[in-house]
């Protein structure tokens, strides 16, 4: 079975620093991009970026370039978001999600979804 | 960025309607496009990609269809656990941007 676990919820003050976690399972963990999306609270969803784990190719939305840093250890077959300087405007849920496909940039939609991060980042 | 505008933000219908929600791309995607259903609290579902392939498991009621820059997605018969948002994200180029969301109300 396929499955994405995150790293549970945190509460963190502006300025400070935070790495969230996606591990993957139940499949060929470098045979797919793992990308992250962000929801802010009652708001939609929002593309950050997204990894293969096979290369650490990387692609960041420009909205989020600079602000944020995509990796992924293979070895334990799991992927990171991280901020170095929080801000309160981070406070939000991060998914990360697998797609169905990926073939020379083209995806096929995102079957898989971790259950959610929700960052709470206030003084 | 290729900018995608889902119409209507808000819909509200009852048990047994049919619904219609379109999405319009900024630039032609061809037929990369993926659908989602979101409930409170929850990830997103995937319910249609390639603008007209239903994901396994998804009931028939659900159907996409479109290519280029207009796409729609149709609820046949509206069901109670119908309600929710609805996402679409265009899946021809980084960034996978999404629509804005159209919340399904009971009316």
């Amino acid at each position: 079975e396929v499955q994405l676990v995150q790293s549970g919820a945190e509460v963190k003050k502006p300025g400070e620093s935070l790495k969230i976690s996606c591990k993957g399972s139940g499949y060929s963990f470098t045979s797919y991009w793992i990308g992250w999306v962000r929801q802010m609270p009652g708001k939609g969803l929002e593309w950050m970026g997204i990894i293969n784990p096979g290369d650490s190719d990387t692609r960041y939305s420009p909205s989020f370039r600079g602000q944020v840093t995509i990796s992924a250890d293979k070895s334990i077959t799991t992927a990171y978001l991280q901020w170095s300087s929080l801000m309160a405007s981070d406070t939000a849920m991060y998914y990360c999600a697998r797609p169905l496909t990926m073939v020379r940039g083209v995806m096929g939609g995102i079957d898989y979804w971790g259950q959610g991060t929700l960052v709470t980042v206030s003084s | 960025d290729i900018q995608m505008t889902q119409s209507p933000s808000s819909v509200s219908a009852s048990v047994g309607d049919r619904v219609t929600i379109t999405c319009r791309a900024s630039q032609g995607i061809s037929s990369w496009l993926a659908w989602y259903q979101q409930k409170p609290g929850k990830a997103p579902k995937l319910l249609i990609y390639a603008a007209s392939s239903l994901h396994s498991g998804v009931p028939s009621r659900f159907s996409g269809s479109g290519s280029g820059t207009d796409f729609t997605l149709t609820i046949s018969s509206l069901q109670p656990e119908d309600f929710a948002t609805y996402y679409c994200q265009q899946a021809n180029s980084f960034p996978y941007t999404f629509g804005q969301g159209t919340k399904l109300e009971i009316k």
